[in-house]
């Protein structure tokens, strides 16, 4: 593995289902994100987590959840998936003073 | 609230020179970012720029005014492969990014 990697790729999920989407990081970084990305809008910052053990809320974080057991794992489940659900999701990770991030390939997940 | 404002598209020459703005409207300012994302793949980093003036890198070139509350992003000797978008971020006073909706630019031969 290297640097940060997302599953599955992409998804397509029935509403109502249960659904997790899962990232990993090598980098031994602190600070992991979860965005959505939709058409028109810029990023969008669902969940994040500043180290292991701890977790905060972002802009849209209603429908979703995450948890942070160790540095390297961060999933984020959607309980009950719905179709304005239907978006690219990127999990990010930061470990530098300046703050840049370091992106996954993405999610790219469809409720129907 | 706050807000990033940045161009939806723009088109430029293969060679020629293409400058990309950013404006912004935040809870305090702790750096701006310029991300690059080719269609279908992830962002990724560009520029970082937290004082004032000119950061150069290569082609690419950011540019940062905190009291007028813009940046550009400068792109030199535009090649086919620097079709993108362009994502401008802010960092406001929680160390929360605030991110404009990206600008699309496409090159032409």
């Amino acid at each position: 593995i290297a640097g940060i990697t997302q599953a599955p790729t992409s998804q397509i999920l029935a509403a109502g289902r249960r659904m997790t989407l899962r990232c990993t990081q090598d980098m031994r970084h602190n600070a992991m994100y979860w965005y959505r990305q939709d058409l028109g809008l810029g990023l969008r910052l669902i969940h994040y987590s500043n180290t292991a053990g701890t977790t905060g809320k972002g802009e849209v974080p209603d429908g979703y959840s995450v948890s942070r057991a160790n540095t390297d794992d961060f999933p984020l489940t959607l309980a009950s998936a719905v179709p304005s659900q239907t978006s690219v999701y990127f999990c990010a990770s930061s470990g530098r003073e300046s703050g840049e991030l370091f992106f996954g390939e993405g999610s790219r997940l469809t409720v129907l | 609230g706050q807000n990033i404002d940045q161009p939806t598209e723009m088109t430029a020459t293969e060679g020629a020179i293409v400058q990309i703005n950013c404006t912004y409207q935040t809870s305090g300012f702790n750096g701006l970012f310029w991300y690059q994302q080719h269609a279908g793949e992830a962002p990724t980093f560009l520029s970082y720029n937290v004082l004032d003036g000119l950061e150069e890198k290569g082609r690419f070139s950011s540019f940062l005014s905190r009291s007028k509350g813009y940046s550009y992003l400068l792109l030199k000797e535009l090649q086919m492969k620097d079709s993108a978008s362009y994502l401008c971020a802010v960092r406001d006073s929680n160390y929360q990014l605030i991110w404009g909706a990206g600008t699309k630019l496409i090159i032409k031969p």
